[in-house]
């Protein structure tokens, strides 16, 4: 069975302090994700990943920052928390060279920003 | 560009009735296509996937989704929903650049009652 795993599962961050999301996946896919998901907006792609040292920008890439490290781990950092950016995150882990791949999330992370 | 279109944001079914959720998409060609469910506080979990082929798509729990390429859409069904099925419904389409990201629509909420 496919395994994404985030941590931590809730956070509280004050305003303009840095918040560093986790991603583990044990899949040993190339690809690898982070999503918002927002009522009204659906699942929104912030950063993702094509496998160790590669970050690339979504659609929404605008105050996050994204780290690769290893094919395992890939991390999503906000530098300056804004409460606009209160939201459950998502990261995904994916083989998907061809599309026709499904993509394995995690439980998701809630985000407050005070 | 590629999007989905899901109309209904909230769909309220009687326990065994039938239930139809509806997607639409725009894709240059014929894509992939995903449906995936949220159950409250998870991360999403794949139901069905539809390759190039059958149009009709046979998923778990008693699902399934029919593509029509005419209409540009990938509608699920299912002929007797349970109180388990109370849950959001994604659906889903391979987006262009690499990587293979998936755009997902906004969500349809189904909610049963007894």
């Amino acid at each position: 069975e496919a395994a994404v795993t985030q941590s931590p599962r809730n956070k509280v961050a004050v305003t303009g302090g840095k918040v560093t999301l986790s991603c583990n996946q044990t899949n040993n896919h190339n690809n690898m994700y982070w999503y918002r998901q927002d009522t009204g907006h659906g699942l929104r792609l912030i950063h993702y990943s094509y496998g160790a040292g590669s970050t690339e920008k979504g659609d929404i890439p605008d105050g996050y920052k994204a780290s690769r490290p290893s094919q395992e781990n890939f991390s999503l950092i906000l530098e300056l928390a804004t409460p606009s950016q209160t939201s459950v995150y998502f990261c995904a882990s994916g083989d998907a060279r061809t599309g026709d791949t499904e993509v394995f999330f995690g439980k998701g992370t809630r985000l407050t920003v005070v | 560009a590629q999007s989905v279109t899901q109309p209904d944001a909230r769909v309220t079914v009687s326990e065994g009735a039938s239930l139809q959720l509806r997607c639409k998409y725009s894709y240059f060609g014929t894509p992939y296509l995903f449906w995936y469910v949220q159950y409250p506080r998870q991360g999403l979990q794949l139901l069905l996937k539809y390759y190039p082929g059958d149009p009709v798509v046979q998923g778990v729990n008693g699902f399934e989704a029919e593509f029509s390429k005419s209409n540009s859409s990938f509608h699920l069904r299912k002929a007797s929903v349970h109180w388990s099925d109370w849950a959001v419904y994604f659906c889903a389409v391979p987006a262009y650049q690499g990587g293979r990201a998936l755009i997902f629509g906004t969500g349809t909420t189904v909610s049963v009652s007894p």
